[in-house]
């Protein structure tokens, strides 16, 4: 079993929309929660990283974490063509160096 | 203008020989990182380096060799020995390898290597 679940989608969805993207883990000992996205043969890039159980907002995106189900979330409201993108959560524990990845989810919002 | 580079883009390679990545920052960053991603199955880590002339073995090290004689440059060889070596290869730095750190990792633009 790996140590994080992505489903990797693909998802498709139209111009507007909500997305929810999700991750679950089986490591107690991660601390640390970041999403990245990555457009189509491009590197990754930061778009949030979480500490603690809850939200953290930032304009269209919402990182929810649940510690005690081992569960995080990433929400993108009004969501644009722009955001079409493979999305990695990525998760670390108290050790040097060592992000864990989810397998991402390819995303695609249509106009 | 601070950042990651990476070259070539895109590598060809036959089979046997031995390729080197480069990955160059200037951002400062005392950590450094090498990755690989394939299709559905988001990205390994293959070495990483905390600091200059050390570097620790990630998931996935064999077949791959580094170094790290700078702070700037940490170079990735992909070997013979590595059986599957064709994929896109990522390199990160970080600024801040403490343990109590998010450890936010800088990503570069990849390199595409293929085997002939």
């Amino acid at each position: 079993q790996k140590e994080v679940e992505q489903d990797p989608g693909p998802l498709s969805v139209p111009e507007g929309a909500i997305v929810s993207l999700n991750c679950t883990y089986s490591n107690s000992a991660f601390q640390y929660f970041m999403w990245y996205r990555q457009y189509s043969r491009k590197g990754p890039e930061l778009l949030m990283y979480t500490y603690s159980s809850g939200n953290k907002e930032d304009g269209r995106f919402t990182a929810q974490v649940d510690k005690s189900s081992k569960y995080i979330s990433l929400f993108i409201r009004d969501s644009q063509p722009s955001d079409s993108a493979t999305y990695l959560c990525a998760m670390k524990g108290t050790s040097y160096g060592k992000l864990t990845f989810g397998q991402g989810t390819i995303l695609t919002v249509h106009p | 203008d601070g950042g990651i580079t990476q070259s070539p883009k895109y590598l060809f390679r036959k089979e046997g020989q031995n390729v080197t990545l480069s990955c160059e920052q200037n951002l400062n960053h005392d950590a450094m990182y090498w990755y690989r991603q394939d299709p559905g199955q988001g990205l390994r880590l293959i070495y990483y380096s905390q600091i200059v002339n050390d570097f620790q073995k990630g998931d996935i090290a064999e077949g791959y060799s580094v170094s790290r004689e700078k702070k700037e440059s940490f170079p990735l060889t992909v070997t013979s020995a590595q059986k599957n070596p064709t994929a896109f290869y990522l390199c990160a730095s970080s600024d801040d390898i403490t343990p109590q750190s998010t450890d936010t990792q800088y990503f570069g633009p990849g390199t595409r290597l293929t085997v002939l």
